[in-house]
This record gives structure tokens, sequence and C-alpha cells, in this order.
């Protein structure tokens, strides 16, 4: 168990739907970071987000988006979702420090299905 | 462009055997080098990292990897695998000023038999 939680575990939705992914960090890290894991594409970083705001951005969609509220948990927002959406979500999370921070630790991911 | 390659889609490896896989990279300057595991159903699990030093670095479940600045290497080894080291292994790199964005290579499937 990694300290990382992720909900839900299981999503099935429907195309065109909004679903919400949730993520709550390890105890004391800062830093949240989210990927994709698909079939086609692997696994590939989408965003990150460090004490509330957005520090980094990769092969995210503009139909993706995401925040980290106060107490630092995390939400991934997937609107007009396509078939192609679907994909394990992985939320990761660090301690905020030089090279120590590029140690993540990863939830049990969402598995999201768009049908 | 950046890039990690992991050549080998699949191994499969006795019990009791050796293990090698292997992870190349591409970057301008020396990144910082990861070894995950991922077992049917679970996250993933960092096995080792590198970030300067002794190039050979111990990890968990008894693994080891090797970085060979000269190869662009960092291939990861067991001396004798165990069934339950069946799962499939990811290179992964980050750029020292990358804010610890991780690229993954494509990822090994390893199946061990009896």
């Amino acid at each position: 168990d990694s300290g990382v939680t992720q909900t839900p575990k299981h999503l099935i939705t429907a195309t065109g739907q909004r679903v919400t992914l949730r993520c709550s960090p390890r105890s004391g890290d800062l830093s949240v970071y989210w990927y994709q894991q698909s079939l086609d594409q692997g696994l590939q970083f989408l965003i990150q987000y460090y004490n509330g705001e957005e520090r980094a951005k990769g092969n995210i969609l503009e139909r993706f988006s995401a925040q980290q509220f106060p107490d630092l948990h995390s939400e991934l927002n997937l609107s007009s979702l396509e078939l192609g959406d679907s994909a394990l979500y992985f939320c990761a999370s660090s301690v905020e420090s030089t090279a120590q921070s590029y140690e993540q630790y990863f939830g049990p991911g969402t598995r999201l299905t768009v049908t | 462009a950046q890039s990690v390659t992991q050549p080998d889609i699949h191994i499969t490896v006795s019990e009791g055997a050796s293990l090698e896989l292997r992870c190349n990279y591409s970057y301008g300057a020396t990144p910082y080098l990861f070894w995950y595991v991922q077992s049917p159903g679970q996250g993933l699990q960092l096995l080792l990292k590198y970030f300067s030093g002794d190039t050979l670095v111990q990890g968990i479940k008894g693994f080891e990897a090797e970085f060979k600045r000269s190869q662009s290497s960092f291939n990861l080894r067991k001396p004798s695998v165990h069934w339950s080291d069946a799962a499939e292994y990811f290179c992964a790199v980050a750029a020292s000023d990358s804010w610890g964005k991780l690229q993954f290579g494509a990822g090994t499937q390893v199946v061990v038999t009896p």
C-alpha cells in the first residue's frame, strides 16, 4: 500500500459524459501527478500540481482539467468523453524537495470505461 | 526528441534463473532514472532509482540496476527470479529540470515458468 488513494476504482460511462476522478496523496506529500495508461499510448504524464498550483503539463487534452485543493487532494475532470479516453488513470504523489520530489508513489488507479 | 526504450516487450524466464531487463534512453543530459513494477490490477511500485553517484543501485525485492552513461542504459537485473516476480516492469526517466515529470518506456512483461 503506497498511501495514495484513488476513487472510484472503476467507472463506466457513456460517450459525451463528464466524470471526476479523485486522488488523496500520501500524508505529507505536497505534489500530485496524474498519468494515463492505455494500450495504444502506454503510460503518459498528464499534469502535476504542487501545493495547489499547477506546475507542469504533459499530454493532457483540453477536455481534461485538474485541480488540487487546500487539503491537497486532487481531482481530474474528464469531459465530452470519447471511446479513446478509456484507460487506467493513475495518481502519484511525492514529497517536494530537490531530488526526492522525483520519487513518486502511485495509487491503485481508476479504470475508466467509456461505452 | 527525448525517449525511453525498452526493447523487450515480453520475456519468459524460469523460476530460479537470472533476469535482465533492458532500458535505453535518449536525453540531453543525464536524467534521473527509475524502475517501477506493476502487478496485475495494481498500481506502480518503485523498485529503485538512480540520481547520481554509484552506478550500481540496489532496490527492493532483490533487484539491482546499473547505469552506463556511455551506453545510455539503465538495465535491471535479478540473480534468481521467484514466481511472484511475474509482472510488468517499466523504466522511467525524468529530466533534472522537469519537476518530476516521468517519461515511461513501453514496459516489459515478465512471465515466470516453473
